[in-house]
């Protein structure tokens, strides 16, 4: 079976301090793996996409994962927390097979709540 | 570049009742998928329509179904509305890929 967690429900950080979401992911393939975000009331916008060129990815506003399939990790860092990165972040797994083309599968969501 | 706009943004539907929601993709995209995100969780994968023709579906009923039109804007028609498919409904639209780009969403409530 596949699947993605999210470790992290709820993640509190101070303004300025470094952010890590950790993300797992399980498969038999070798997936698509994506950061989304959601502010509220919103729709998601792409943070960034592992396509297995590089495992150190870097995305928008700041944001990059690192892919380690030893251990089935896309975790989520910023080295600095902006007020404006209060947000719910959902990592995302696509598998590439016959019956889950294009299929995106989210993991429940970490909650970052960032303080002054 | 147009980005992929949903309406309506809200609608109030009582139990019964059927809905359309619809989706326009963003420009040059012949893909659609829809998901569904209940309160306080991530969304679900409803289906998706490659050129016109349903290509994957989650674990939805058969009275969640779609329409992809060759203008490449869908709709979502959902049946015999229930409380549980109060949600917000986001449809997201991709280009030979599975880099999907998605829209605000429309927020349905059954009452």
């Amino acid at each position: 079976a596949q699947s993605v967690t999210q470790l992290d429900s709820h993640v509190s950080v101070s303004e300025g301090t470094p952010v890590l979401l950790r993300c797992n992911y399980s498969s038999s393939y070798s997936p698509s793996l994506f950061w989304y975000v959601q502010h509220p009331n919103k729709g998601l916008q792409l943070l960034l996409k592992y396509t297995s060129a590089a495992t150190l990815v870097k995305g928008i506003n700041g944001f990059e994962a690192e892919f380690k399939k030893s251990e089935t990790s896309f975790h989520l860092t910023k080295p600095s927390a902006h007020m404006s990165d209060a947000a719910e972040y959902f990592c995302v797994v696509s598998f590439l097979t016959t019956d889950s083309w294009g299929k995106l599968q989210f993991g429940a969501g970490t909650q970052v709540v960032v303080t002054p | 570049e147009t980005g992929v706009t949903q309406s309506p943004t809200h609608l109030i539907k009582t139990r019964g009742q059927q809905v359309t929601l619809r989706c326009s993709s963003q420009s040059g995209h012949n893909t659609v998928s829809w998901y569904q995100q209940a309160l306080g969780q991530g969304p679900q994968f409803i289906f998706q329509y490659y050129r016109e023709e349903e290509n994957g579906r989650g674990n939805f009923p058969p009275r969640f179904s779609g329409l992809q039109f060759p203008n490449y804007s869908s709709e979502l028609n959902v049946n015999a509305l229930e409380l549980d498919d109060s949600a917000l409904y986001l449809c997201a639209s991709s280009l030979l890929s599975d880099e999907q780009y998605f829209g605000p969403g429309t927020r349905l409530t059954v009452t």
